[in-house]
């Protein structure tokens, strides 16, 4: 059964960088792309960027270049790192996983919410 | 990037009606489009892909339809737990992938 695993800290400061990892058991990271997707409190989905883990990432523009997202294959897991973050980054992320041929998003993680509070 | 417009924001329904929920792309995305359900603190889950293919264990009364910029998520007769939030999603232009902004389904 395959499941992602989200965690990170769950308070972050106004600047800071926010960091996650999410932890994928029982599928292999090298046959799909790996997406992290946030929501807002009371808000929509809104998509933050994937990684292939051969080392394409591709992100939303939205984000102005803050995100950075990798992979370590020898742990199976996905990371996600946000610096000078803003109240706006308050949301809830996923990690989901999206097939090589299929682009959509057919396993989710639970979710991790992050506070940016000072 | 491709606006996802979802209508109706909210829908009242009762239990054992037909859901007929909205999806409209700012462009032709063919048929690449995904439904997911939320439920209250929990992740979204998929429910539709390709417009209309049900994911495995999804039950039959849930059914996507159209192609284009026009598609339906149908619910053929609402049980309890139907009452909750569905997201449509486009994954034929990138970046971004977009969502809409959300149906909620609600007991009226």
């Amino acid at each position: 059964q395959v499941q992602l695993q989200e965690s990170g800290p769950g308070l972050v400061e106004p600047s800071e960088t926010l960091s996650l990892t999410c932890t994928v058991s029982g599928s292999a990271i090298s046959l799909f792309y790996w997406n992290w997707v946030r929501q807002s409190p009371g808000k929509g989905l809104e998509w933050v960027g994937y990684l292939f883990y051969e080392g394409t990432i591709t992100y939303n523009p939205s984000l102005k270049s803050r995100a950075t997202i990798s992979v370590d294959t020898s742990k199976n897991e996905i990371s996600l790192k946000l610096k000078s973050v803003t109240f706006a980054d308050t949301a809830t992320y996923y990690c989901t996983r999206e097939g090589l041929d299929y682009n959509y998003m057919d396993v989710w993680g639970k979710g991790t919410t992050v506070t940016v509070s000072s | 990037e491709i606006v996802m417009t979802q209508s109706p924001a909210t829908l009242s329904l009762s239990p054992g009606e037909r859901a007929t929920l909205s999806c409209r792309a700012s462009q032709s995305i063919s048929n690449k489009l995904a439904w997911y359900q939320q439920k209250p603190g929990q992740a979204p889950r998929l429910l539709i892909y390709g417009a209309s293919t049900r994911a495995t264990g999804i039950p039959a009364r849930f059914s996507g339809s159209g192609s284009g910029t026009e598609f339906t998520l149908t619910i053929s007769s609402l049980q309890s737990e139907d009452f909750v939030v569905y997201y449509c999603q486009q994954y034929n232009n990138w970046p971004p992938w977009t969502f809409g902004q959300g149906t909620k389904v609600e007991i009226k």
